[in-house]
């Protein structure tokens, strides 16, 4: 069973641009979330979507974004890149529900200069 | 709100030595606790979860049990390895509104030979 695919591993942006990332859910896993990794926060939680609902978010300003398509495959964005944007992004997929265990995916990281 | 705390570390042990790492939440009504690990170089993942008071759950040779009374999970293992070297994370999971997993700071471990 393949697991959860994040795109692009990693990339390098400047300030004011924006990036999209991806992620692909494992096969059947219809809730996906999204965190901020960096060494001084740790895992921050950003939304959580399921069947292309956002059902929680995190607390960060409205340049962060996300939406889920029909085949659970999801996309995160960032627009106006600041440099405290740096940092590991990481998808989780999960069946959802209260005791679901996710799955997480190896991180895009994100470096704006 | 939710919150995990968990000890500061890193924690440093020699093989075969008794781990503790520390863990409590803050959560009305009744989360599911987890424990993820994340190895040097790999993605986090799932060590063990519980998902009622006083569950125990078990792993590789690691243990924790869900204490209502003192909000606590902490993560026990009663002979570490040089192989057991990674960060910890503790987690909570509960619908408040949409479903979320927050996760404590995480507890960085080495193990010595």
């Amino acid at each position: 069973k393949a697991g959860v695919t994040q795109t692009p591993r990693y990339l390098i942006k400047t300030r004011g641009q924006q990036v999209t990332l991806s992620c692909s859910p494992i096969s059947g896993h219809r809730s996906v979330s999204w965190y901020q990794q960096t060494p001084g926060q740790g895992l921050q939680f950003l939304f959580e979507y399921f069947s292309e609902t956002q059902r929680n978010k995190g607390n960060f300003p409205g340049r962060f974004s996300g939406r889920q398509f029909s085949n659970s495959r999801s996309e995160m964005n960032v627009s106006t890149l600041e440099l405290g944007d740096s940092a590991l992004y990481l998808c989780a997929s999960s069946l959802g529900g209260d005791t679901g265990e996710l799955f997480f995916g190896e991180g895009s990281r994100l470096t704006v200069l | 709100g939710n919150s995990v705390t968990q000890m500061e570390g890193p924690v440093t042990l020699s093989e075969e030595a008794f781990l503790t790492i520390n863990c409590t939440y803050t959560a009305t009504g009744y989360p599911s606790l987890f424990w993820y690990v994340q190895y040097p170089g790999e993605g986090l993942q799932l060590l063990l979860k519980a998902t009622k008071a006083d569950d125990k759950g078990s792993n590789k040779g690691f243990e924790a049990t869900y204490r209502k009374e003192t909000t606590s999970f902490h993560l026990e293992k009663g002979s570490v390895q040089v192989s057991d070297s990674a960060v910890y994370f503790c987690a909570l999971r509960q619908n408040t509104g949409g479903f979320k997993t927050i996760f404590g700071a995480g507890t960085r471990l080495f193990v010595k030979a």
